[in-house]
């Protein structure tokens, strides 16, 4: 079956603009967790969803935002993008709220702020 | 801060010899993790969990070792192979919704 799958694979924006970033889990999977991804911090906790409502936020600023549809498709947004958020953002769908074992993660989007 | 954390950045290792990557972390809450590898343009990709009550636990060709005395994991993979470059990751959880990753360290097959 069909990994899961983000868009866009790669973007470049500038300082102060925002974004929008899209991620389809894998059919039946209804959790979607976001990471960032930096050289410095390595992998980092953003959010997650499940069955449309956020269950857990990382220490992240309220720029970073996110939703879930009923389809399980989820989006994040950063807004006033700052040269720091430039990052791989991954996501990883699993079925349900623990099942780690299960979660698989997305190729990402990579992020240029300039 | 990070509450989990590797001890090597960077681990250079002979084709066919075995290789061990090592993870500390400093919940005392935690009771499961994981073990990743992330390939170059490519998200995580599970390898192996373990939960807090058991101290070992094998795969195919990889054993992870959990010593919750000193707060330690460790990764072996035997007979390392071209195709384990890549960057390994250990991750916890301590049943809040939401991993904890090391920084990673970048495992490179010398042939």
């Amino acid at each position: 079956k069909a990994g899961v799958t983000q868009t866009p694979r790669y973007l470049i924006k500038t300082r102060g603009q925002q974004v929008t970033l899209s991620c389809s889990p894998i059919s039946g999977h209804r959790s979607v967790s976001w990471y960032q991804q930096t050289p410095g911090q390595g992998l980092q906790f953003l959010f997650e969803y499940f069955s449309e409502t956020q269950r857990n936020k990382g220490n992240f600023p309220g720029r970073f935002s996110g939703r879930q549809f009923s389809n399980s498709r989820s989006e994040m947004n950063v807004s006033t993008l700052e040269l720091g958020d430039s990052a791989l953002y991954l996501c990883a769908s699993r079925r349900q709220t623990g099942s780690y074992n299960e979660q698989f993660f997305g190729p990402g989007t990579r992020l240029t702020v300039l | 801060g990070e509450s989990v954390g590797l001890h090597l950045p960077t681990l250079s290792v002979q084709e066919g010899d075995n290789s061990i990557i090592n993870c500390a972390y400093s919940n005392s809450a935690s009771d499961y993790f994981i073990w990743y590898k992330q390939e170059s343009g490519k998200g995580p990709q599970f390898i192996i969990d373990i939960r807090s009550n058991m101290d070992k636990r094998q795969g195919q060709r990889v054993t992870v070792l959990l010593n919750k005395t000193v707060k330690h994991l460790s990764l072996q993979i035997a007979a390392t192979q071209p195709g384990d470059s890549a960057v390994y990751f250990c991750a916890e959880n301590s049943n809040d919704y939401k991993l904890s990753f090391g920084a990673g360290t970048t495992v490179t097959v010398r042939a």
